[in-house]
């Protein structure tokens, strides 16, 4: 069974781009989540769908992101416009069931966002 | 609101050495924890677990117990190899049912020959 894929792994791009993550979950998993990590510091949390629907997006950092997903399956995460402070690593991680959230979360090998 | 505090790395060991990782957390209610890790260029991987106070969590030779009286989860190994050279991370899932993962900063461990 394959795991959680991200992509790019790696992106590189100017102030003001915009960029476009991409995380494909485990097949069947209803949850997926996003987390990012900033300089060393705590992965933290970003946003939580339960098929297509987004349940917790408490953790979006403001309006420059947009989070999609798509028929409950892939999902994508836009960056516009893109600044300094946004650099580091996405990860995206999917779980089974779609109303406890109890199973376990399974991570992508996230995508590391570099803006210059 | 929910967190979770790791010791400070990078932590450096020989190999054989016995290892502790500290964490602390504050947390409403009764949270499961969880200890991550991530090895060179791959992603994040589940350690262990314990969803109750007095559990204990154990894999691949680590253990943590779940010590509410202190609010910790301390990782520990008794003899560290080369293999375990990583980035370990705390965290929390608190008692709501969204699932989402609260973490600490992260240590990271290098074990060297």
């Amino acid at each position: 069974e394959a795991g959680v894929t991200q992509f790019p792994s790696h992106s590189v791009i100017e102030k003001g781009q915009t960029v476009t993550l991409r995380c494909d979950p485990i097949s069947g998993h209803d949850n997926l989540y996003w987390y990012r990590r900033v300089m060393g510091k705590e992965i933290k949390f970003l946003l939580h769908f339960v098929k297509e629907s987004k349940q917790d997006e408490s953790g979006m950092p403001n309006n420059r992101f947009l989070a999609e997903r798509t028929g409950g399956t892939y999902s994508t995460l836009k960056v516009q416009p893109a600044e300094l402070e946004d650099s580091g690593v996405y990860f995206c991680a999917s779980s089974q069931n779609a109303w406890t959230g109890a199973y376990e979360q399974y991570f992508g090998p996230g995508t590391r966002l570099t803006v210059t | 609101g929910d967190s979770v505090t790791q010791m400070e790395g990078p932590v450096t060991l020989s190999e054989e050495a016995f290892l502790t990782i500290n964490c602390t957390y504050t947390a409403t209610g009764y949270p499961s924890l969880f200890w991550y890790v991530q090895y060179p260029g791959e992603g994040l991987q589940l350690l262990l677990k314990a969803t109750k106070a007095d559990d204990k969590g154990s894999n691949k030779g680590f253990e943590a117990t779940y010590r509410k009286e202190t609010t910790s989860f301390h990782l520990e190994k008794g003899s560290v190899q080369v293999s375990d050279s990583a980035v370990y991370f705390c965290a929390l899932r608190g008692s709501g049912n969204t699932g989402k993962l609260i973490f600490g900063q992260g240590t990271t461990l290098q074990v060297k020959p």
